[in-house]
């Protein structure tokens, strides 16, 4: 068990919402990541926060933001949601120097 | 542009076979090569990068910069192998902005 908890497992919203993702990491992992994993497709980086700064983004638009608090535990928002944010959210983490640790992911559905 | 090629959707191998699962990258610069597996019902996980130039569960993967290639190879297929392999890159050691190919889906048939 990796220890890196996500919250739903699975979400639908309709388009024009907006929808909050949770991750639990464990302890002493300062550095996650949130990625978007469309059907068929692997993941696709959408940005990295550490020490609760974000630290790197992807190609995604500003409407997908993010949290990370003190406790370890990190926020994916999605506003205005369109149909093609339709996907997989995986959250990863870790501490220093070690490997990425994945969640089990949230699934989404925008209709 | 980075990119991580894996042609291949679906490698179906019998048991006792030998495995390629091929992962090609275009990149200007020295990247870091991953192979992470997703095994049915569980969470992507990393099987091993090219830094580490280690055999993890009989896999191993050889960096090749003149070809751009980081294959993933083993000798004698496992049923237990079966499972969603994905290449992947990264610009430096201790980022996690990794870049990800599509996956191979690895069938091993008894």
């Amino acid at each position: 068990e990796t220890g890196v908890t996500q919250s739903p497992t699975h979400l639908i919203k309709t388009r024009g919402q907006q929808v909050t993702l949770r991750c639990s990491s464990q302890s002493g992992h300062n550095t996650v990541s949130w990625y978007q994993q469309a059907l068929g497709q692997g993941p696709q980086f959408i940005f990295q926060y550490y020490r609760e700064e974000e630290n790197g983004r992807g190609n995604f638009p500003p409407r997908f933001s993010g949290l990370q608090f003190p406790n370890y535990s990190s926020e994916l928002n999605v506003n205005a949601l369109e149909l093609d944010d339709s996907a997989l959210y995986l959250c990863a983490s870790r501490a220093a120097n070690s490997p990425l640790h994945f969640g089990n992911g949230t699934r989404l559905t925008v209709t | 542009a980075q990119r991580v090629t894996q042609p291949e959707k679906l490698l179906s191998v019998f048991k006792g076979a030998p495995v390629e699962l091929k992962c090609n990258y275009s990149y200007s610069g020295s990247p870091e090569l991953f192979w992470y597996v997703q095994y049915s019902r569980q969470r992507l996980q990393l099987l091993l990068r090219h830094i580490s130039r280690e055999s993890i569960k009989g896999f191993t993967a050889d960096l090749n910069k003149g070809e751009t290639s980081f294959h993933l190879k083993k000798p004698f297929a496992q049923e237990e192998d079966s499972a969603m392999y994905y290449c992947a890159l990264a610009k430096s050691y201790n980022t996690d902005k990794l870049i990800f190919g599509t996956g191979t889906r690895l069938q091993v048939f008894p």
